[in-house]
């Protein structure tokens, strides 16, 4: 695994807008793709843990696809609610490595 | 409630001095991991244990040491010989560490400041 990229950086949200963003990793000797959510001052929890090309997960407003021939994921939020403020991080794992991207941090505005 | 704990969540530290954080799991989970933040960066792996008795360096092991004695218990050592140790350090247990394939369950971090 070379790296993960995350895009974008940082991002602000209208309040009840919809928003996506992506994770890009290397395709080649991949395990498994992780998307964990970190709100300030508290711990990272997992969000989606996908192993399959064409997988596609939801967790309430939020649901994750992935893409493991072409080596990406998206990460969507529908309806967008104060409390998704958070940085999203995403990881791709193979090799008996886990890579982390830089994550994208969220705002949403009231 | 089961967890990971980690402790102490702030340190501050004279250049030349060993630190140790502590990191705790009552999830009975197999693997433990300590990972680092720096500003502007994707957390990095310091060192890893997929079993009591066993670890693995990560990708920045230099100046770090750690022991695994305990199934529950991960602490890591921040040598002297660790030339920029401010940070931000997270510890992480999953149920088995092979592949990394499962969920990691994190703990809230440990800042570390070289004064």
């Amino acid at each position: 695994i070379l790296n993960v990229e995350q895009s974008p950086q940082s991002l602000h949200v209208q309040e009840g807008d919809s928003t996506n963003f992506t994770c890009s990793f290397p395709s080649s000797n991949f395990y498994a793709l992780h998307w964990y959510r970190w709100e300030t001052a508290k711990s990272p929890e997992a969000l989606f843990v996908m192993t399959l090309n064409g997988d596609e997960k939801k967790k309430g407003r939020i649901s994750a696809t992935l893409n493991t021939k072409e080596g990406y994921s998206y990460l969507y939020i529908k309806g967008s609610q104060p409390e998704d403020s958070a940085t999203y991080l995403c990881a791709s794992s193979g090799d008996d490595k886990i890579i982390f991207g830089k994550g994208t941090r969220l705002h949403i505005l009231p | 409630d089961g967890g990971i704990t980690q402790s102490p969540k702030y340190l501050f530290r004279k250049e030349g001095q060993n630190v140790t954080l502590s990191c705790e799991q009552n999830l009975n989970h197999d693997a433990m991991y300590w990972y680092r933040q720096d500003p502007g960066q994707g957390l990095r792996l310091i060192y890893y244990s997929q079993i009591v008795n066993d670890f693995q360096k990560g990708d920045i092991a230099e100046g770090y040491s750690v022991s695994r004695e305990k199934k529950e218990s991960f602490p890591l050592t921040v040598t002297s010989a660790q030339k920029n140790p401010t940070a931000f350090y997270l510890c992480a247990s999953s149920i088995t560490g092979f592949s990394f394939t499962g969920e990691l369950f994190f703990g809230e971090g440990s800042r570390l400041t070289v004064l």
